[in-house]
Order: structure tokens, then sequence, then C-alpha cells
């Protein structure tokens, strides 16, 4: 069965300082990976998402996120927070078939919010 | 415009009263999913389909029914509502391999 942990339930940055949100997934074949945000009272909004290729991956709004294999992991990163950054972020993991081919079951982490300070 | 709508947005309602919450999404996605969003559990996947008549479960399909005769629409039936079936429901369609795109969620209340 696949999981993704988000460590961090809440983080406070200042505008203009680095980001970065820490997602670790298990799953037992190759991932398909994506990073979401929800603004309070909204749905959410697709960031980025990996499927192949290159480990670095750039999304909207400037956001990027780094596939680790050895290390499970794929973690978000923004190099200067804006206030209207402020959200709910959530990481989130694919499952895949044996072609390698995504068959739409999705598991979400449980969120990390992000709060900035002016 | 390219969407996933779902109604109602708001729904309160007394326990068993059966309901069903629609979904209909216009960009011919194959595939489609329900999820409830519930405060520290993140988002929970319900019922996922690959396409039409194609459904499975997720994490946590007890207490809820899904069908998918048409591809646009994806309805969700609450058979017999709970109060542990209050929560904030998304349904989210996508093609293969692609990132969901997501509705904007119907607050369900369940007295």
């Amino acid at each position: 069965a696949q999981s993704v942990t988000q460590p961090d339930i809440h983080i406070t940055v200042s505008e203009g300082a680095s980001l970065e949100l820490r997602c670790n997934y298990s799953y037992g074949a190759t991932p398909y990976l994506f990073w979401y945000v929800q603004s309070p009272g909204q749905g959410l909004q697709l960031l980025l998402k990996y499927f192949s290729g290159d480990t670095l991956v750039q999304g909207i709004k400037g956001f990027e996120a780094e596939f680790k294999r050895s290390q499970s992991s794929f973690n978000l990163r923004k190099p200067s927070v804006h206030w209207s950054d402020a959200a709910e972020y959530f990481c989130a993991v694919g499952a895949s078939n044996a072609g390698g081919t995504s068959y739409g079951k999705l598991t979400f982490g449980q969120g990390t919010i992000l709060t900035v300070h002016p | 415009e390219a969407q996933v709508t779902q109604n109602p947005r708001y729904l309160i309602t007394v326990t068993g009263k059966k309901l069903t919450v629609t979904c209909s999404q216009n960009m011919n996605h194959e595939y489609m999913s329900w999820y409830r969003q519930d405060p520290g559990l993140g988002l929970r996947q319900i019922y996922y389909s690959m396409n039409v008549e194609v459904t499975d479960k997720g994490d946590v399909p007890e207490g809820y029914k899904v069908s998918r005769k048409e591809k646009r629409n994806f309805p969700l039936i609450l058979e017999s509502p709970s109060p542990n079936q209050t929560s904030l429901y998304f349904c989210a369609s996508s093609r293969p391999g692609r990132g969901y795109t997501f509705g904007s969620g119907t607050r369900l209340t369940v007295v």
C-alpha cells in the first residue's frame, strides 16, 4: 500500500525567505508524485508533478520539487516566499500498474500549513 | 471553461436520508475520483473510476456508492448518511498520468 508523510504540520516563514516543505512517500514501484496547494475555502490546485526523467521539476508560482529515490522524498522548495503563498500544501503519490501507467489511485499526505510573516 | 462542477456546494441533512452529490467534468477526462477532507487527516480517496463502468475502492469507501454511466458524470451516493460522514467532499478528474483537477468542494453536514 502506498503512503505519504508530511512531517511538518505547520511552518512559519518570513516574506522573502526561502521555503522547503518535506514529503516522504512509501511505494513499491515507480511513483507518480504531486504537490497541490489549497488556499482557505478553496479547492486544490496542482503545483507540479513528477513521473519520470529529470528529478528536479518546475511548477507554477515559482515552486520546484526534487525527487530523491534513495531517500523516498519529494520536497517542495521556493527561493523567496510571498505573502500570497500562505496556504495548505499537500503532497500526493499516485499508483501505477505493471506497465508504469497510473490508474487513478492517489494518496495524500496530511498537509502542511504555511504561514507567512510580513 | 475547463472545470469540474460539484453540486450542491453546501448540504445539511439528517441521519439516514439518502443523498446524492453530483459531479460533472467537461474535459473528456478518463479518470474521476471522490475525496473527503477532514482536519488533520488530509484528503482521503473514497472511490475512483478509470472509465465508464470501471470503478474501484479508494481508502475509505465504507458508506458510499458511486456509478460511472457516462464519461462526464460521477455521482457520489450516501444511501444512509451518518454523522461521521460530515466532511468536505471533493470530486476530481484527470487524464491517465496527469494530475487531478479538483472541483470546488461540497460541505456536507449530517445531523
